[in-house]
């Protein structure tokens, strides 16, 4: 398998302009995280799915982000409209279920700039 | 709600340093215990995890126990590498459920020649 995948690797856009981020994650795997990473905050948990349902959006951190998960191979983060503040690396991560806590494989993160 | 605290960094070594970077959390329950890496543009990758009680994780020389006592999953290696240099994250995993990963801050080490 070719490990979660995420695009674009890079985005740079002007603030007011909707952003989509994809991921696809591994195979067979039935969890799904979305994490922004900054210096500030350092790693934060957005919204995670099981099965593709989402099941904690807590980390939303504004109305003006969204996320779904229309299958069990692919997943969206749109952020409308976006920010300065919003400039930080997002990573998508998949799990399997199963016992013994499997890990989380992470992708290598979206770098989004706002300007 | 369940969290983890980890030293601050950055951590500078010279190479064949031992290390060791602090990580204690609060959680109710038996939550797993993870220790994650970070290489400059790169995702996160599992080191080693423990999931119970005394249980000592490891790999790639680096070690941790889960102390269950204490509360803490401290990372060590006797020997540092120039190559070791990253950001390390420690976590952990709720017990039963939907089980989310909670991260640490992360902790950023540097190993000088």
């Amino acid at each position: 398998d070719a490990g979660v995948i995420q695009s674009p690797r890079h985005e740079v856009t002007e603030m007011g302009q909707e952003v989509t981020l994809r991921c696809k994650p591994i195979s067979g795997h039935d969890y799904l995280f979305w994490y922004r990473q900054t210096m500030m905050r350092g790693l934060e948990l957005l919204i995670y799915f099981n099965n593709n349902v989402p099941i904690d959006d807590s980390g939303m951190p504004e109305d003006r982000f969204s996320a779904k998960m229309p299958n069990a191979s692919f997943s969206t983060l749109k952020i409308q409209p976006s920010e300065p503040r919003d400039s930080a690396v997002y990573f998508c991560a998949s799990r399997p279920v199963g016992t013994g806590s499997p890990e989380a494989f992470f992708g290598q993160g979206t770098r989004l700039t706002v300007v | 709600g369940n969290s983890v605290t980890q030293m601050e960094g950055p951590v500078t070594l010279s190479e064949e340093a031992f290390l060791t970077i602090n990580c204690t959390y609060t959680a109710t329950g038996y939550p797993s215990l993870f220790w994650y890496v970070q290489y400059p543009g790169e995702g996160l990758q599992l080191l080693l995890k423990a999931t119970k009680a005394d249980d000592k994780g490891s790999n790639k020389g680096f070690e941790a126990t889960y102390r269950k006592e204490t509360t803490s999953f401290h990372l060590e290696k006797g020997s540092v590498q120039v190559s070791d240099s990253a950001v390390y994250f420690c976590a952990l995993s709720e017990s039963g459920g939907y089980n989310k990963l909670i991260f640490g801050a992360g902790t950023r080490l540097a190993v000088h020649p």
